[in-house]
């Protein structure tokens, strides 16, 4: 079976910084993808992930460990702006599998 | 520019009415998708397509048809058959994408929010 498991939702304050987790069991598994989404537009990407480690971005950055199933998405000094949804997406043994998405809120 | 374009943003139907959304993508992109996107939840696929004149089912194609006649166009019909069409509809396309294939990023289009009345 698939199975892609996100927090529904988290708060954090602006500037501060949040981790963002995934753990997934899919049939087969090439890679993962994170994406954004604000409300009511359509997703953009942000990171892949293959090889285990940590891959960096800016202030965006993408983990993944492949023995565990489990990946994360870390945003560094937060902004208004990073207020969105942030779907975690595996490439497997069909097209993606995207999870539910994880609500972000940032306050001041 | 590249991209994907869907039309209309918003659209209202009666209740027992098929509707047709359309996708259209000028970056040669082999591979198209639709996706349904209930408030909360993510996207759960209803049909793609890897080739022109051929696609399959994805997890929700109940009550949904589509057709792939050109590699540019992957129009989703929402027929009557459907007992909750309303929703955000998003279409998608990537470069190729048969299962096992390794780098595959999705590009969305607009999407399309259909509500029936």
């Amino acid at each position: 079976g698939q199975n892609i498991d996100q927090p529904t939702e988290m708060t954090a304050t602006e500037g501060a910084i949040v981790q963002i987790n995934c753990t997934y069991q899919t049939s087969g598994f090439n890679g993962l993808f994170w994406y954004q989404q604000h409300a009511g537009e359509a997703p953009t990407f942000l990171s892949y992930n293959v090889l285990d480690g940590l891959e960096e971005k800016g202030r965006f950055s993408s983990f993944l460990s492949r023995s565990k199933g489990y990946s994360y998405l870390l945003l560094k000094e937060l902004q208004m702006k990073d207020s969105a949804s942030y779907l975690c997406a595996v490439s497997g043994n069909t097209p993606l599998v995207f999870g539910k998405g994880t609500r972000l809120s940032v306050i001041a | 520019d590249g991209g994907i374009t869907q039309s209309p943003k918003y659209l209202f139907r009666k209740e027992g009415q098929n509707v047709t959304l359309s996708c259209e993508q000028n970056l040669n992109h082999d591979a198209m998708y639709w996706y349904r996107q209930d408030p909360g939840q993510g996207l759960r696929l209803i049909y793609y397509s890897q080739i022109v004149n051929d696609f399959q089912k994805g997890d929700i194609a109940e009550g949904y048809s589509v057709s792939r006649e050109k590699k540019e166009s992957f129009p989703l019909t929402v027929t009557s058959a459907q007992k909750n069409p309303t929703a955000f509809y998003l279409c998608a396309s990537s470069i190729d994408t048969p299962p096992g294939q390794d780098y595959n990023e999705q590009f969305f289009g607009p999407g399309t929010r259909l509500t029936v009345l």
